[in-house]
């Protein structure tokens, strides 16, 4: 199946300052990429779904501008948590979808767990 | 996405097989079921989709009742590598636009 990668997969950082997350697709061009944020037990939350070269379409009550996302390639999107602090660690999980596949199904990279001091 | 009901938790032991049943009573014609499931720690993974035929794959199977209302994730020998989270979820036809909507998912624990 196809591969999406995450990096960093563990990050941790002093509040106030921004951490940037990547996912990319390794085996496929991947023209929407799509972030989702799941806390400990919970369920996961889409925060946002990102086409390649163009702004990031955000859920309700997801700030576009603490949680900045890029998608300048087919193979890479950009999640930044801006002025992060301590409510803002969570389990951030990325996921993408190419042409190739009618049905929508959709590939997950591992996560990246921040904590936020 | 329509909605989808499925057990909070079940149990099993390994080497057995496991029914994971999923309720979509609002199913539309051209809603897709999914399955996936998220390991601890990890992104989820997918297992299996289908539309109205019953689909058998390398993971498992599937089976999708006559009216479509219900399905039944089918795990043939559990290991306890399958202990997981499995999410049932509906995704409409070329729906590679949206995100998918995560329900709560049952969680499955194989005893040894």
């Amino acid at each position: 199946g196809a591969v999406v990668s995450q990096h960093p997969s563990r990050v941790i950082c002093k509040s106030g300052t921004s951490v940037k997350i990547e996912c990319r697709s390794l085996d496929f061009q991947a023209t929407t990429m799509f972030w989702y944020r799941q806390f400990p037990k919970k369920s996961l939350m889409l925060m946002a779904t990102s086409n390649e070269g163009s702004k990031a379409t955000y859920e309700q009550g997801v700030e576009k501008d603490k949680f900045l996302i890029n998608h300048a390639s087919l193979t890479l999107s950009t999640l930044t948590v801006t002025s992060a602090h301590p409510e803002d660690s969570s389990f951030y999980i990325c996921s993408a979808s190419g042409t190739f596949s009618d049905t929508g199904e959709l590939f997950f990279g591992e996560g990246s767990r921040l904590t936020v001091l | 996405d329509a909605k989808t009901t499925q057990p909070n938790s079940m149990e099993s032991n390994e080497e057995e097989p496991v029914h994971l049943p999923c309720n979509h009573s609002t199913i539309s014609g051209t809603d897709y079921i999914h399955w996936y499931r998220q390991l601890p720690s990890q992104g989820p993974e997918y297992v299996i989709h289908g539309l109205t035929s019953n689909v058998n794959n390398r993971m498992a199977s599937l089976a999708i009742a006559e009216d479509r209302k219900s399905s039944t994730l089918i795990l043939h020998r559990a290991t306890l590598r399958d202990a997981a989270v499995y999410y049932c979820i509906l995704r409409v036809s070329g729906g590679g636009a949206d995100g998918l909507t995560f329900g709560k998912g049952t969680h499955l624990i194989i005893q040894p």
